[in-house]
């Protein structure tokens, strides 16, 4: 079965530091990857999305980058981090090649800015 | 563009008592979709999906039908229980726009009292 790892689960990080959060996806391949944020009491918000090995589209224009080196790793970055890059990052993935297929989410990042 | 409504929350219900959340939905192809759960602290679980008009998705009590004549999938559930409290999102994806297209509500928060 399928399975997808976020981590870490937590993380308290000084405004201007650097970000680096790790997705990863098992027992599937070429999976369509997804990043999300969520502030608190929110919706999602997609930032990233990839289709292939180096592929990324970004939503939001931002401070945050995406990166897929391999096919079932996903990873989002930051040179310097804002305060408003507080909230909770969440990993996603799709496999198949049609619309019925269900998006499949990891147990997120919270990430918070001092 | 496409587009998913949901009711406002908070929803606040005693046990037992019978749950509607509604959901509508705009999209340009033939969409499917579906209903995700996010428990507190955690990432977003599928609940239930419905690929065509009429078909209804259930699981765990929950159940939602896709009415494509009012453009709706409203979820349902005949006695909610206080393990039920938890943020629901009713989501769609489009034919037309696979890769990328995964349109998710603003979600809606249900409490359940004991």
């Amino acid at each position: 079965s399928q399975t997808i790892h976020q981590w870490p689960a937590t993380l308290v990080q000084p405004v201007g530091s650097p970000l680096s959060l790790e997705c990863t996806v098992e027992g599937t391949s070429n999976p369509n990857l997804y990043w999300y944020r969520q502030a608190a009491g929110r919706g999602l918000q997609l930032l990233f999305y990839s289709v292939g090995i180096g592929q990324i589209s970004s939503e939001v224009p931002q401070n945050l980058s995406a990166s897929r080196p391999q096919d079932r790793q996903f990873i989002l970055s930051s040179k310097k981090l804002l305060l408003s890059d507080s909230g909770f990052y969440l990993c996603a993935w799709r496999g198949g090649s049609n619309s019925n297929q269900p998006q499949h989410f990891g147990d997120g990042t919270r990430l918070s800015i001092l | 563009g496409d587009s998913v409504t949901q009711m406002e929350g908070p929803v606040t219900l005693s046990e037992e008592a019978f749950l509607t959340i509604n959901c509508t939905y705009t999209a340009t192809g033939y969409p499917s979709l579906f209903w995700y759960v996010q428990y507190p602290g955690e990432g977003l679980q599928l609940l239930l999906k419905a690929t065509k008009a009429d078909d209804k998705g259930s699981n765990k009590g929950f159940e939602a039908t896709y009415r494509k004549e009012t453009t709706s999938f409203h979820l349902e559930k005949g006695s909610v229980q206080v393990s039920d409290s938890a943020v629901y999102f009713c989501a769609l994806s489009d034919e037309w726009n696979y890769g990328q297209n995964f349109v998710f509500g603003p979600g809606t928060r249900l409490s359940v009292l004991p």
